[in-house]
């Protein structure tokens, strides 16, 4: 069974104040691995796509990394309209299912 | 191009109801997949179809919960008879391939 942990549950920081969002997952042959972000009262928003260990994307302020464990959402500079939740989920072998984790809750002040 | 569509965005019924949830997926995608986010259990996919055909429905809590798919352009999610349990915000997804696009859900209270 496909399983992803996302960490920290909630992360406030300060206007400016970099940091990384963690996702550690297992599944059966990784066919993708996906970051989205949800903001209050909308669905989940496309971010990026990774398909294997070593590749990278970026988008503005948001720079997604991704090993054969783990994937890892940085987020260099952050302002205010950032804060939102950050989910992950993984496209296994199985199909076109994704497995979504829990999400991490960012709050930025300015 | 027009998003994902999903109506009522918000419902409010009495226990043992009929529910039904509608979505208009993205035109163009071949799959599409129903969603169910609570604060307990986080996003979890209840069922997707791939060409208007159900492929795999095992996260469909239990028979009182149904989904058709008519035609490429339409689903819909029933609850029958509906339950407290049921409060959820339900999201319908659609997609060519990846990565999926979600609607902006139907939030769901059972009284």
């Amino acid at each position: 069974e496909d399983q992803v942990t996302q960490s920290p549950e909630a992360l406030r920081l300060q206007e400016g104040e970099s940091s990384s969002l963690n996702c550690s997952y297992t599944v059966s042959g990784l066919r993708g691995l996906f970051w989205y972000r949800q903001d209050p009262g909308k669905g989940p928003e496309f971010l990026f796509t990774l398909y294997s260990a070593g590749e990278e994307k970026e988008k503005e302020r948001l720079k997604a990394t991704l090993t054969k464990k783990e994937s890892f959402l940085h987020i260099t500079a952050p302002k205010p309209e950032d804060s939102a939740t950050y989910l992950c989920a993984v496209q296994g072998a199985s199909g076109s299912r994704l497995t979504f984790g829990e999400g991490t809750q960012l709050t930025v002040n300015p | 191009d027009a998003g994902v569509i999903q109506s009522p965005r918000h419902e409010v019924t009495e226990m043992g109801q009929e529910v039904t949830l509608r979505c208009k997926p993205i035109s163009g995608h071949d799959y599409l997949f129903w969603y169910r986010q609570t604060m307990m259990r986080g996003l979890e996919l209840l069922i997707y179809f791939n060409n208007n055909v159900p492929i795999d429905d095992s996260g469909m809590p239990e028979d009182r919960f149904s989904a058709k798919m008519p035609n490429a352009s339409f689903s819909t999610l029933k609850i029958q008879p509906s339950e407290p349990r049921d409060s959820a915000v339900y999201f319908c997804a659609s997609s060519f391939g990846q990565p999926q696009h979600f609607g902006d859900g139907t939030r769901l209270s059972i009284l």
